[in-house]
């Protein structure tokens, strides 16, 4: 099956901007989505495949992708964004689902 | 409004078996595919397999074929993930995730609230 590989870790000062990435294989076959999960809850969807931001979700998210990576920006980051986020993929075969490790965004 | 409802938190021996169930409400049942996504305590996510609830089609991850079962209960809309033989580090929370399909691209838009199974003998 594919890996998809985050950085762990990710810092921003607040209202900067902050870039997520996502690099797997498979990405060049399939789009990548991404979750925000914040410390004991349920995760959410905050960018859907085809970079489609879903609605309620502040349109300071935005996605990108190029290649084998897929990237989460955050532009003007602020104290509620700080939560891990994971991105989610399918494998090669397209039966399987992959999730990245997650990278923990900290805001300072 | 779509709702997946889990049910409550379960404390198991290990050998023992489990299952856990997700309600969903909101929207047609049969028109698309559960995940099951579990968590380890400080871990990230980890996709254990789905189901088609118009089918009954599943497909698990190879880390838990023969291990869990996923079902469905179309007429109260229900849907199940049996995990036997546990042991502790299946200790997590287990999630269900409805998945959207779009054009060869796939989400999860909604999840349930979790539900946080404990091994321990």
């Amino acid at each position: 099956s594919s890996e998809l590989t985050q950085d762990p870790v990710v810092s921003v000062a607040l209202g900067q901007t902050a870039k997520i990435t996502c690099q797997g294989d498979s990405l060049t076959t399939y789009y990548a989505s991404w979750y925000q999960q914040r410390p004991g809850q349920a995760p959410i969807l905050v960018m859907a495949a085809k970079n489609k931001r879903p609605s309620g979700i502040p349109d300071r998210f935005s996605g990108s992708f190029s290649g084998d990576r897929a990237s989460l920006t955050i532009t003007g980051a602020q104290a509620e964004d700080e939560a891990d986020y994971y991105c989610y993929s399918r494998d090669r075969t397209g039966d399987h689902v992959v999730f990245g490790g997650g990278t923990k965004l900290t805001v300072l | 409004q779509v709702q997946l409802v889990q049910s409550g938190a379960e404390m198991m021996k290990p050998g023992a078996s489990v299952r856990v169930s997700c309600k969903a409400s909101g929207y047609t049942f049969t028109g698309h595919d559960i995940h099951w996504v579990r968590q380890a305590p400080r871990q990230g996510l980890e996709w254990m397999g789905w189901i088609n609830p118009n089918s009954g089609d599943t497909k698990y991850a190879q880390k838990f074929q023969g291990r869990v079962t996923m079902s469905r209960d179309t007429s109260i809309s229900t849907a199940y993930m049996e995990l036997r033989s546990l042991r502790s580090d299946d200790t997590a929370v287990y999630f269900c995730a409805r998945e959207v399909v779009n054009s060869s691209s796939w989400e999860y838009d909604h999840w349930g609230q979790g539900t946080l199974v404990t091994v321990s003998s």
